[in-house]
Order: structure tokens, then sequence, then C-alpha cells
């Protein structure tokens, strides 16, 4: 079965990098995602990866994947106020014709000045 | 283009009633997916459409409900209200199905609170 775990906080200066760790169990997933979710609002797309892949760059966003040990992370660098907001990994399962998300419980950021 | 739309944004029941939420997808989108988010917790997710008919069903009791519309058009419908069905719920659209790397984009939510 899948299970998506994640840390629950994380505390940066504004202008350091940030590093959100995410596991999953499920060794079928052939794509991982990254969701963003600002206060009362949905989840913004910020980026994904193919699970054959262990790096993928998008602006100041690195996702690193190491399939072996079933563990994804996300780096932004340069971190912003604008940055502060609870981030969920996403682990894409594909069956009976359907694709479904099954989501860690979310790490909140918080940007200190 | 506008993005997933849902209405409405906020809703408030009591318990036993029957409530309706509707989605629109992105305009080219044939999939619906909803999702479940409690309070601190991730989504959780429950049913997924595509061209009217179900592809995927989450761990929820039958109370739960959905179908799909021929304008690709999504409504959950949930049934005897529980307290514990308080929750945002999210819908998401995806190009299509049942293939590898169906990237979902989620809509803004609607809040439910059930008294």
């Amino acid at each position: 079965g899948e299970d998506v775990e994640q840390s629950l906080f994380l505390s940066v200066r504004e202008g350091d990098s940030s590093v959100i760790n995410c596991t999953y169990t499920d060794s079928s997933s052939t794509y991982l995602y990254w969701y963003k979710q600002e206060p009362g609002a949905g989840l913004q797309l910020l980026t994904y990866i193919f699970s054959n892949m262990d790096m993928k760059q998008d602006q100041r966003l690195t996702v690193l994947l190491n399939k072996k040990d079933k563990h994804l992370s996300l780096r932004i660098a340069d971190t912003q106020t604008g940055d502060s907001a609870i981030y969920f990994c996403a682990e894409e399962g594909v069956t009976g014709g359907g694709n479904k998300l099954t989501f860690g419980t979310g790490t909140q950021l918080k940007v200190e000045l | 283009d506008a993005g997933v739309t849902q209405s409405p944004t906020h809703l408030i029941k009591t318990r036993g009633q029957h409530v309706t939420l509707r989605c629109s997808p992105i305009s080219g989108h044939k999939s619906v997916s909803w999702y479940q988010q409690v309070l601190g917790q991730g989504p959780q997710f429950i049913f997924q459409y595509y061209e009217k008919e179900e592809r995927g069903r989450g761990n929820f009791p039958d109370r739960f409900s959905a179908r799909q519309f021929p304008n690709y058009s999504s409504e959950l419908n949930v049934n005897a209200l529980l307290l514990g069905d308080s929750a945002l719920y999210l819908c998401a659209s995806s190009l299509d199905a049942g293939m590898i790397q169906e990237t979902q984009y989620f809509g803004p939510g609607t809040r439910l609170l059930v008294l």
C-alpha cells in the first residue's frame, strides 16, 4: 500500500536554503509531485519528477530523488517570506484506468526575517 | 484561461443534512478528481471521474457519491452528514486518466463545516 511521510515543521531565515523531506512506500510510483498550500487556499503545483530521474531543477527549486531509499526532497534556494506555506509531496498511483495522488501530511515552512 | 473552479467557497450544514459541491475543470480537461482535506492533514482521495465514468474510489463510505456531466463538470454529494465530514473539499482536473503523469491541477476548494 501507499504511505507518504513528511516532517511537520521547518523554520528558516530569509535568504537561506530550505530542504523539505519526504519518504514514500509504493515502489511502483512513477511520478512524484510537490504542491504548495497557502492559508485558506487550494493546492498549487510546484514541480514533479519522474521516478527514473534522480534530480530536477526548476529555477529556485531542486528536487532530489533517491529511489532505492524511497526518499524525495525539495530544496528551495534563497527562501523568501512568500515561500511560507505548507508543502505536500504526493505519489501518483495508476490503477484500474485511473490516477490517484497519495499525499503526505505536509510540512509547514516558516520563513523568518 | 480559467483554472479549476469550485462552488460554493464555504458552506455550513447540520448533522444529517445533505450537501452538493460543484467543480468545473480546466478547459480541455476530461478528468475530475475529488479529495477531502481534514484540518492538519494531507488531502485524501475520494473519487476520480473520466468521460462520465468512475475510474477510482478511495476508502470513503457510500454516503459519498459523485457524477460527471457531458461538459466534464462534476458534483460531489454527501448524504447524512457527520461532524467528521467537516473539511476542505478539493477538486482537481487533468487532461486524461489512466496514463502515467496525469498532472492534477487543483481548485481553491469548498470549506464545509458540519454543526
